[in-house]
């Protein structure tokens, strides 16, 4: 069965610091996706990255970047010089080959960027 | 704009009574999902559908029903049978009939309280 662990319940950061989300995951198929989403006040999820399982490459984009590690089974995503509007709900998502339709979620990691 | 509409963005009801929630989507997506958030865990399966006339159970599907007579609708029934329904509602779409590597577009949710 596929499980994702999100360990850091909740993190506070002042504006500008650096900060990482830890996301573990768990598998037994070879094929799989990974995701990220933001859940801000309003509610909604936005979708932010997914990367496929043959794809180690870490990402980056702007503020944002990625480290994805097999070894591991570790997807962590580190804001730089964070910024109040950072503040949200970060999920991490897994979704294996042959379970169409069905993504397993983590239980969030609840992060509050202050002044 | 294309999203997905949910509402209403609150509702309140007395124990008992079966309630729906609306999901509409403008994105020509085939595939729409139901998602359950209860504080401090993640999203959970109640119900999905690849295709018009056509839907499957999720995880948490006992004393939920759903139906998808139009492709930009896909309406959830919070049933009397169901025991616990106070909850955050989240309503989802994709463009290719499974989320296995399609990131998910999500509404803005509703947020039921049942006393």
């Amino acid at each position: 069965a596929q499980k994702v662990t999100q360990a850091q319940t909740e993190i506070s950061v002042v504006e500008k610091e650096d900060v990482t989300l830890d996301c573990v995951y768990e598998t037994r198929d070879t094929t799989y996706y990974l995701f990220w989403y933001k859940q801000p006040p309003s509610g909604e999820l936005v979708f932010l990255i997914r990367r496929n399982s043959f794809d180690e490459q870490n990402e980056i984009s702007g503020r944002y970047s990625w480290n994805f590690q097999k070894s591991t089974s570790s997807f962590n995503f580190t804001i730089t010089a964070s910024q109040v509007v950072d503040s949200a709900v970060y999920f991490c998502a897994l979704s294996e080959s042959g379970t169409a339709s069905k993504l397993t979620f983590g239980t969030g990691t609840r992060l509050q960027v202050t002044l | 704009d294309g999203g997905i509409t949910q509402s209403p963005k609150y509702l309140f009801r007395k124990e008992g009574q079966n309630v729906t929630l609306s999901c509409e989507q403008n994105l020509n997506h085939d595939a729409m999902y139901w998602y359950r958030q209860d504080p401090g865990q993640g999203l959970r399966l109640i119900y999905y559908s690849q295709i018009v006339n056509d839907f499957q159970k999720g995880d948490i599907a006992e004393g939920y029903s759903v139906s998808r007579e139009k492709k930009e609708s896909f309406p959830l029934t919070v049933t009397s049978a169901q025991k616990n329904p106070t909850a955050f509602y989240l309503c989802a779409s994709t463009t290719t009939g499974t989320a296995y590597n399609s990131p998910l577009h999500f509404g803005n949710g509703t947020r039921l309280t049942v006393t």
